[in-house]
C-alpha cells in the first residue's frame, strides 16, 4: 500500500497561474520528498523536506510540512506549459521497512498555453 | 541528465522466459536501488543495495533476485514472466545508504511481456 496520496488526482491550469499539489501520509516520516516525471520518462527529483522543517523553497517551488497533520503541499508559482507532468510525494519513514522511499499515486498538472 | 543510465530502453518478451536489466548508478554513488512502475501498483520500491551488499528488500516477488557488482553497477534479473510483469523499471542512485535522501532515476527500461 501506498504512504503518501496526492491530491488532487489531476489539476488543469492556465499558464502563469499557481499550481497547488497535496500529499497525506500515515505513519511518522525523517523526510518527505517531491519528483516530478514527465510522460513515460524518469523521475527527477524537486525538493526534500526534513521532517523537523516547515517550509522550503526552491526556486519557484515551495513546499510545506505540517507534520501534525501528516500532510504536505507543493506550490508550484507562475507556472508554464513545460511544467505538465506527473507530481510525486514519496516520504522516508523513520523504522525498519517504512525508511525506504514511499511514493504516492501522484498528481498529473497539466498546463494550458 | 541525472547520469544514471539504464539498459535496454525497451525489452519485449514472452511469459516464462527470463530478462536481466541493467543499470550504471551516478559517479561516486554507493547505493542503488530498483522500482517497478505500472498502471495498477503505481511506483513500488522492490531493493536496494550498497556498497555491493542488500541493504534493504521491498515489494519484490520471489521470482526477481538482484545484485551489485564490485563497480557498483547493477542487475535485476526478472524470471518466469508473466502478463502482469508488464511495466516500467527504474534505477536509481544515491550517495549514502542509510535514509533515503535524494535520489537520482534513470530513464527506465519498459519491460513488455506477452
Amino acid at each position: 500500500s501506498q504512504q503518501g496520496e496526492e491530491d488532487p488526482q489531476a489539476l488543469s491550469i492556465q499558464e502563469g497561474e499557481n499550481a497547488t499539489m497535496n500529499c497525506s501520509y500515515k505513519t511518522s516520516i525523517n523526510n518527505l520528498q517531491w519528483y516530478r516525471q514527465n510522460s513515460g520518462r524518469g523521475l527527477v527529483h524537486l525538493i526534500l523536506i526534513r521532517s523537523n522543517e516547515r517550509e522550503k523553497h526552491s526556486g519557484r517551488l515551495r513546499v510545506t510540512l505540517d507534520t501534525s497533520k501528516k500532510s504536505s503541499s507543493l506550490l508550484i508559482t507562475a507556472s508554464r506549459a513545460a511544467d505538465t507532468a506527473s507530481y510525486f510525494c514519496a516520504t522516508a519513514g523513520i523504522s525498519g521497512s517504512a525508511r525506504q522511499l514511499t511514493f504516492g499515486s501522484g498528481t498529473q498538472l497539466t498546463v494550458l498555453p | 541528465d541525472s547520469g544514471v543510465t539504464q539498459t535496454p530502453k525497451h525489452l519485449i518478451t514472452a511469459t516464462g522466459q527470463r530478462v536481466t536489466l541493467r543499470c550504471s548508478p551516478r559517479s561516486g554513488d554507493l547505493s542503488v536501488y530498483w522500482y517497478q512502475q505500472s498502471l495498477d501498483q503505481g511506483l513500488q520500491f522492490l531493493i536496494q543495495y550498497y556498497n555491493g551488499e542488500e541493504r534493504a528488500k521491498g515489494n519484490i516477488l520471489e521470482r526477481f533476485s538482484a545484485q551489485q557488482f564490485p563497480d557498483l553497477h547493477s542487475e535485476l534479473n526478472l524470471s518466469s514472466l508473466e502478463l502482469g510483469d508488464s511495466a516500467l523499471y527504474f534505477c536509481a542512485s544515491s550517495a549514502t545508504g542509510g535514509f533515503p535522501d535524494t535520489q537520482y532515476f534513470g530513464p527506465g527500461t519498459r519491460l513488455t511481456v506477452l
